[in-house]
């Protein structure tokens, strides 16, 4: 079956730290991709997307994202995180030019001060 | 622009009982989503709607009908609510496979 795994469901890190989540997906072919966050009592908010071009793209609060075709990956990255950065993270890939997203289970981050 | 709009924001039903979660959107998408998000889970796909008129099952469409109102409205009826359907619903929409845009979300707990 067709899935998108997140490695880590649960993080947490100090301030300052760096930070990595793991995203694979098993589809074949075109794939849109795509990092959402969800703070805290609010709804899902992306983060960044990637349809084609440069592998690597940014994203919002210093976020970005590499797309190894290859590897089936798109983790997404953060040199140096914030309290402000406690959330979940979810990736999510479609097929190109389809509309159906599938989710991976999210990660929760926790960021100590 | 209000973006996504839900309605309501909480809700708790007995064992039994129906309902209808509403969805609005003003940013002239043509598509349209229903979600639930359980711990663990990740969001799971219930019923889309690729343009006006047109309705399709997603991942967990058991025990949910949809109804796409006009190209704005997107409604997701529970006929004779369970407990396995207490959780958090969120309505999304999108210009075809581009991001789709969340709504704030619907906690329902069924008891």
């Amino acid at each position: 079956a067709q899935s998108v795994s997140q490695h880590n469901h649960h993080v947490i890190l100090s301030e300052a730290a760096s930070l990595e989540l793991g995203c694979n997906y098993s589809y074949g072919g075109t794939v849109n991709l795509f990092w959402y966050v969800q703070y805290p009592g609010q709804h899902l908010q992306l983060l960044l997307k990637y349809f084609s071009g440069d592998p690597l793209v940014k994203g919002i609060k210093g976020f970005e994202a590499e797309f190894i075709k290859s590897k089936f990956s798109f983790n997404l990255r953060k040199p140096s995180v914030q309290w402000s950065d406690t959330a979940e993270y979810f990736c999510a890939v479609n097929k190109g030019g389809y509309n159906k997203l599938i989710f991976g289970a999210g990660t929760r981050l926790a960021v100590h001060p | 622009n209000a973006g996504v709009t839900q309605t309501p924001k909480f809700q708790v039903l007995k064992t039994g009982q129906s309902m209808t979660l509403q969805c609005a959107q003003d940013m002239n998408h043509n598509s349209m989503y229903w979600y639930r998000q359980d711990p663990g889970m990740g969001l799971r796909l219930i019923y889309y709607s690729a343009s006006e008129g047109t309705t399709d099952k997603g991942e967990v469409p058991n025990g949910y009908n949809v109804s796409r109102l006009n190209k704005r409205e997107f409604s997701l009826r529970l006929e004779s609510a369970a407990p396995s359907q207490t959780s958090v619903y969120f309505c999304a929409s999108s210009e075809a496979s581009e991001t789709q845009y969340f709504g704030p979300g619907t906690r329902l707990l069924v008891l």
